[in-house]
């Protein structure tokens, strides 16, 4: 069964604490993704991993980091959180290359306080 | 720079109604639109799909018209059901990277 799970799926925090949102997949699945959303933007991409240790900027990265040390496993790493990084975000895998099929947990919703 | 559109922000059809969700791109490399939809509470999971050499793509009652000269599309739910109250994103793909709109929130009332 195809399935990202994140956790944890709810967290508070408070301003200047470490975050760590993780991410994992069952589809061996090469490219993941971290994007978080917002009322009235949508889904915006903070970072697309391609494998292993191959990691690259998406739209939003500033304050954030990522890390893959496992084709199954993605995190999101907050250092010194800010109360605007309250948001949901969601991690998606990708199943074939040049197309939108994306596979995404049901979220990570985070407060900050 | 928004590069993907949507509206209406939200929607509200009748039952049985056909309702019309717009979206337009800026970018003419993107050659991939793909659909979500999203349940409060869930990740977007995808709907339908089509690729910038089509102009039409059906899916039972679900149906994209794209119009690649005015970088335009649209997604027609016919026989719109309570169950399909919804949000609806509009995204795009070049390569790895998938760039989402801001969404079309649709209430069907019975």
């Amino acid at each position: 069964d195809m399935k990202v799970t994140q956790m944890p799926r709810y967290l508070i925090k408070r301003m200047g604490e470490n975050v760590l949102l993780e991410c994992g997949q069952d589809m061996s699945h090469e490219t993941m993704y971290w994007y978080r959303q917002d009322p009235g933007l949508g889904l915006q991409l903070i970072y697309i991993s391609y494998d292993v240790d191959s990691n690259s900027e998406g739209d939003i990265p500033k304050g954030y980091r990522v890390s893959r040390k496992k084709r199954e496993h993605f995190s999101l790493i907050l250092d010194s959180a800010k109360t605007n990084q309250t948001s949901v975000y969601f991690c998606a895998s990708r199943g074939q290359p040049n197309t939108g099929q994306l596979y995404f947990g049901e979220g990570s919703k985070l407060t900050v306080l | 720079q928004q590069q993907v559109r949507q509206s209406p922000q939200s929607l509200t059809v009748w039952e049985g109604e056909t309702a019309i969700l717009n979206c337009s791109y800026e970018d003419s490399t993107f050659n991939y639109f793909p659909w979500y939809q999203q349940f409060p509470g869930e990740g977007p999971a995808l709907l339908i799909s089509i690729r910038s050499v089509s102009d039409k793509k059906e899916d039972g009652r679900f149906t994209i018209f794209f119009n690649k000269r005015e970088k335009k599309l649209s997604l027609h739910i016919t026989d719109s059901q309570p169950g399909d109250s919804a949000t609806y994103f509009c995204a795009a793909n070049m390569g790895y990277k998938l760039t989402f709109g801001t969404g079309t929130s649709l209430l069907v009332d019975p």
